[in-house]
């Protein structure tokens, strides 16, 4: 089955502490994101990456970092969370072609104290 | 950059009736448009695109959208509507040239039997 995969789909942690949210698509897909999801603000995108070893920042990328390293993950890193990357997380991942629509996981309920 | 605006954080509609959900966008080229649904504790789901073409494009579960460019819009549709319809529903564009997809902050449809 075709699908996005993102591990885990809830974390509680505390600020400071690294942690690493897992992605990964089974299509071949060139291109994959992150966004998060906060109430009235629809998605904002992070970071996204066009192909293998090439990123580059989205809208909020402050406190995050990502690498890809392999076509099918693309992990979104938080070296220090603090309490306002508290928010649901979304990995989504497409075709390069503009009219490609994307694929989403399921989802990252991460929340820091 | 392109931007995309929902006007309507919330439409309520009783079963059968038609619904409307609206998109107002802003690009610099040729639009990608896009409309997503998201059901609780899931990622975004597909519904269908406008590239080029017919301005009435047909998507899943018998939502179409309409494309007027002299309004930039980019309304959803649906002749009669289900309670299972009840979700959030999410427009996004691309503009040509970046792959970058920009999302509104979402409209909460319910439908009351």
């Amino acid at each position: 089955e075709a699908q996005v995969t993102q591990n885990p789909r809830y974390l509680i942690t505390v600020t400071g502490k690294k942690l690493t949210v897992t992605c990964s698509q089974n299509m071949n897909h060139e291109y994959m994101s992150w966004y998060r999801q906060d109430p009235g603000l629809g998605l904002r995108q992070i970071y996204y990456s066009m192909n293998v070893e090439v990123t580059d920042k989205g809208d909020v990328p402050e406190g995050y970092k990502v690498s890809r390293k392999e076509k099918r993950n693309f992990p979104l890193i938080l070296e220090s969370p603090s309490p306002n990357q508290t928010s649901l997380y979304f990995c989504a991942s497409s075709f390069i072609q503009y009219d490609s629509p994307l694929h989403f996981g399921n989802g990252t309920r991460l929340t820091v104290t | 950059a392109q931007s995309v605006a929902q006007p309507e954080d919330q439409v309520n509609v009783a079963e059968g009736n038609p619904l409307t959900v609206k998109c107002t966008y802003s690009v610099s080229g040729n639009p990608y448009l896009f409309w997503y649904v998201q059901y609780p504790n899931r990622g975004l789901q597909f519904l269908l695109k406008y590239i080029t073409g017919d301005n009435l494009v047909k998507g899943s579960y018998g939502f179409e959208a309409e494309f007027n460019k002299s309004q930039t819009s980019f309304h959803l549709k649906k002749p009669s509507a289900l309670v299972s319809d009840s979700a959030l529903y999410f427009c996004a564009v691309r503009d040509w040239g970046k792959n970058d997809m920009r999302f509104g902050a979402g409209t909460r449809l319910t439908v009351k039997p």
